[in-house]
């Protein structure tokens, strides 16, 4: 079982729907998570980190679940701008290392 | 500008040639990163280094090698010892904190193996 897990899409969605992307990571050491957006061949860059209590940043939404081991991410008013892939990342602590380890990604192509 | 810069952009080997990938960042960070990333999958982890002059190996770290001869620098080789070389290299960093690292990437390079 993959560490951390995502649906791998694509999502189709026109413009200015509300899109929900979900992810399950498996350990439970996992300390800090984060999406990040990569666009096509290009390398990724931070979205936004996720903390407990839910936090948002314009059109997006993060919110975590210690409970259930899942992540999610709701982005409303879709642009075509969103159209990237969503990489959902989290980070171990007790390995002192502070690597990222990443999911494979969930593509969302937003159409005109 | 603070950054990280990756080069080549892409890079054409041979087969059993070794070839190493620049990674530089003017960012003051710590810690560096190497990952590989195959079409459709996620990155993972082939080296990271938290201090100059050591390095710890990642999850796939057969067929490569790494130096940290300075903070600034983080260069990658790809030896003939590596079975499937072709990928996309990228190189990431960041500041050590006991929680919440956000981590920097370079552009990446793309390695193809003829």
């Amino acid at each position: 079982r993959k560490e951390v897990e995502q649906d791998p899409g694509p999502f189709n969605v026109p413009e200015g729907a509300t899109v929900a992307f979900n992810c399950t990571y498996s350990n439970s050491a996992s300390q800090s998570f984060f999406w990040y957006r990569q666009d096509c061949r290009k390398e990724p860059k931070l979205l936004m980190s996720v903390y407990s209590s839910g936090n948002e940043d314009g059109r997006f939404t993060a919110q975590l679940n210690r409970a259930s081991q899942y992540i999610s991410l709701l982005i409303r008013d879709s642009k075509l701008s969103d159209s990237a892939t969503y990489l959902c990342v989290v980070q171990r602590q007790d390995t002192g290392r502070r690597a990222l380890t990443f999911g494979s990604g969930t593509r969302l192509q937003v159409q005109p | 500008d603070g950054g990280i810069t990756q080069s080549p952009k892409y890079l054409f080997r041979k087969e059993g040639q070794n070839v190493t990938l620049s990674c530089e960042q003017n960012l003051n960070h710590d810690a560096m990163y190497w990952y590989r990333q195959d079409p459709g999958q996620g990155l993972r982890l082939i080296y990271y280094s938290q201090i100059v002059n050591d390095f710890q190996k990642g999850d796939i770290a057969e067929g490569y090698s790494v130096s940290r001869e300075k903070k600034e620098s983080f260069p990658l080789t790809v030896t003939s010892a590596q079975k499937n070389p072709t990928a996309f290299y990228l190189c990431a960093s960041s500041k050590l904190r006991e929680s919440y690292n956000e981590q920097f990437f370079g552009p990446g390079t793309r390695l193809t193996v003829l």
